[in-house]
């Protein structure tokens, strides 16, 4: 069956600290790989976006996610967080359509 | 250029009426999407169009729920008879994809956002 897990709902950091969020997927070939950002009242922006090669790949906004096979994983990192990262973050395996993670509410503390 | 544009941004509406929902792809972009996000539900694929067929509506959640697609451009998502649990964000997403294309980017719009009283 092909899913996405994102196990952390909300997680909280301050501002200045690294960020991890953690994307499981499950398929059956080789994934494709997404990262989206939503900010209140907004639409879905991607980050990121893995297909094939590199296993680091680097985004927007200072974003980078690694791929990793072995662990059936697609984290997404950042090594210091801005207060307007403040966001919902959804990892998406793309077939012909995307399925998504349930999201990882990010709050940044000043 | 213009991205995917959805109408109305918001709309309310009584139990038991139906809606529509517009949305404009980016000019050129063959496949069309509709995603539903609801609260406690994340994001719900509904349908794809490639062109103006749906080769997959295995995402509808009833037969009150229709979409169309003219023109292989604007798409129409109509729900009939609401219920209190559709509302709900309604996303409309494109890509340029190829047939059955793999992984392709989607670019969404802003969504609209669809109370049922």
């Amino acid at each position: 069956a092909q899913s996405v897990t994102q196990p952390d709902i909300h997680i909280t950091v301050s501002e200045g600290a690294s960020l991890e969020l953690r994307c499981n997927y499950s398929y059956g070939a080789t994934p494709y790989l997404f990262w989206y950002v939503q900010s209140p009242g907004q639409g879905l922006q991607l980050l990121l976006k893995y297909f094939s090669g590199d296993t680091l790949v680097q985004g927007i906004k200072g974003f980078e996610a690694e791929f990793k096979r072995s662990q059936s994983s697609f984290n997404l990192r950042k090594p210091s967080v801005h207060w307007s990262d403040a966001a919902e973050y959804f990892c998406a395996l793309g077939t012909y359509k995307y399925i998504f993670g349930t999201g990882t509410r990010l709050k940044v503390l000043a | 250029g213009a991205g995917v544009s959805q109408s109305p941004s918001n709309k309310v509406t009584e139990k038991g009426k139906d809606v529509e929902l517009r949305c404009d792809p980016i000019s050129g972009h063959t496949a069309l999407y509709w995603y539903r996000q609801s609260l406690g539900q994340g994001l719900e694929f509904l349908i794809y169009f490639q062109g103006n067929s749906a080769p997959d509506k295995s995402g509808l959640p009833s037969d009150r729920f229709s979409a169309e697609r003219t023109g292989g451009s604007v798409s129409t998502l109509t729900i009939q008879r609401t219920q209190q649990e559709d509302s709900a964000v309604y996303l409309c997403a494109s890509s340029p994809s190829l047939a059955g294309g793999l992984g392709n980017e989607q670019f969404f719009g802003p969504g609209t956002r669809l109370t049922v009283l």
